[in-house]
């Protein structure tokens, strides 16, 4: 099975950074996927780490140790339309492509 | 590009009617899945299909079926809905990668309500 933990919600003030944790444990390991979801909206595609280290998208950052079982979104700069939950997911390698397991999610709230 | 489309949005149904959700994409995506997504829950996945005429158990089937005759659509079936069934539906695509995933695209969603 596979187990992933992230915070339930994080409070930040516009402008500010805020670091969204996540540890999992899968069976194998085939990358890792962060998606942002808006309150009543499907969820979007962020980013994706398969090797370790950090990846630098924008305003956005991903990084990931695979030897730890563990992930962070990072978050600059933080706008108003940043407020959502952010999935973190998990993909194992139980079947040979690789299904996603989601995390609960982490709300964001920016305030102003 | 329409992307990934649900039909319908919302629905409400009574105990033990039946019903089919209707997931629609134009990326060529080999790959299609149903998810459910419940406060406080993660999305949790109901059913897949890795190519046409193909659907697999994901990890909460029961309750319903699925079907995939075209390739661009994944049908998702409740034959007797139950009140623990309202939630949220979300379809999604990817395409295949040999060895590895691929970012999945998902629909806007149905909200569904059993009383």
């Amino acid at each position: 099975g596979q187990n992933i933990d992230q915070p339930t919600e994080m409070t930040a003030t516009e402008g500010a950074i805020v670091q969204i944790n996540c540890t999992y444990q899968t069976s194998g390991f085939n990358g890792l996927f962060w998606y942002q979801q808006h309150a009543g909206e499907a969820p979007t595609f962020l980013s994706y780490n398969v090797l370790d280290g950090l990846e630098e998208k924008g305003r956005f950052s991903s990084f990931l140790s695979r030897s730890k079982g563990y992930s962070y979104l990072l978050l600059k700069e933080l706008q108003m339309k940043d407020s959502a939950s952010y999935l973190c997911a998990p993909a194992g390698t139980t079947d040979s492509w690789g299904k996603l397991q989601f995390g609960a999610g982490t709300q964001v709230v920016v305030t102003p | 590009n329409a992307g990934v489309t649900q039909t319908p949005k919302f629905r409400v149904l009574k105990t033990g009617q039946s019903m089919t959700l209707l997931c629609a994409q134009d990326m060529n995506h080999e790959y299609m899945y149903w998810y459910r997504q419940d406060p406080g829950m993660g999305l949790r996945l109901i059913h897949y299909s890795v190519g046409e005429g193909t659907t697999a158990k994901g990890e909460v089937p029961d309750g319903y079926n699925v079907s995939r005759l075209k390739k661009q659509n994944f049908l998702l079936g409740l034959e007797s809905a139950a009140p623990s069934q309202t939630s949220v539906y979300f379809c999604a695509s990817s395409y295949q990668l040999a060895g590895g995933v691929d970012t999945q695209y998902f629909g806007p969603g149905t909200r569904l309500t059993v009383l």
